[in-house]
């Protein structure tokens, strides 16, 4: 069964680095999603995207982060400089949008656990 | 604000014990409606969703979940719990039309064997 991965599984970054987080969605899905989860709260949705163009926003997605869909196959999180409070656990999702838009299942992927000392 | 509220957050049962697990959202317009699963090391799958018809939704693993629009609710049962029902339980919330998905704290289901 296709299934969205990310790298790296984990990453250690200095406070005020950049860090990307990388996806590769499952190949013939439109539409993909950041989310992230501190550890012990809940998932919270960041940003959605198709089309190359970021259809949806979070207040938490300020301009910190960045989306982007640079090769066709691997869709990206950046953030430019990161704060002890973006620790936590990102997952990248994606949704097949052949249907009826968005009335169709995500997929998650495994997550990347980011700690920022 | 749009918000999804999971009011149990540590839920510890026997096997065969029946399983209820609480999910209400605040959004006044039409919603869809999922139950994800989060097995420990592994990430998050979908149980079941409900987008519209029969309020009452089977999911796999034995899952069911009703939706009760006129209490903003979308409880998720289970008749019988195993040990490997031992997981993190997340509601999620979409409102219709839009791309964003409004995820519950989560509940921890610990199943004792």
């Amino acid at each position: 069964e296709p299934e969205v991965t990310q790298t790296p599984s984990h990453q250690v970054t200095q406070m005020g680095q950049e860090v990307i987080l990388r996806c590769v969605p499952i190949s013939n899905h439109l539409y993909f999603y950041w989310y992230r989860q501190i550890l012990g709260q809940k998932v919270e949705f960041l940003v959605s995207f198709y089309n190359n163009e970021i259809s949806e926003k979070s207040e938490i997605f300020d301009d910190q982060f960045s989306v982007e869909r640079p090769d066709g196959s691997n869709f990206t999180l950046k953030i430019r400089s990161t704060k002890l409070e973006d620790s936590a656990m990102y997952f990248c999702a994606s949704l097949s949008g052949t249907r009826l838009r968005v009335r169709e299942t995500q997929y998650f992927g495994p997550g990347t656990r980011l700690l920022v000392l | 604000a749009q918000s999804v509220s999971q009011h149990n957050h540590h839920v510890i049962l026997s096997e065969a014990a029946s399983l209820e697990l609480g999910c209400n959202y605040s959004y006044g317009g039409t919603v869809n409606l999922f139950w994800y699963v989060q097995y420990p090391g592994q990430h998050l799958q979908l149980l079941l969703k409900y987008f519209s018809g029969d309020p009452l939704v089977k999911g796999i693993k034995g899952f069911e979940a009703e939706f009760i629009k006129s209490k903003f609710s979308f409880n998720l049962r289970k008749p019988s719990v195993q040990w490997s029902d031992t997981a993190e339980y997340f509601c999620a919330v979409n409102p219709s039309g839009t791309y964003k998905y409004i995820f519950g704290t989560g509940t921890r289901l610990k199943v004792l064997a």
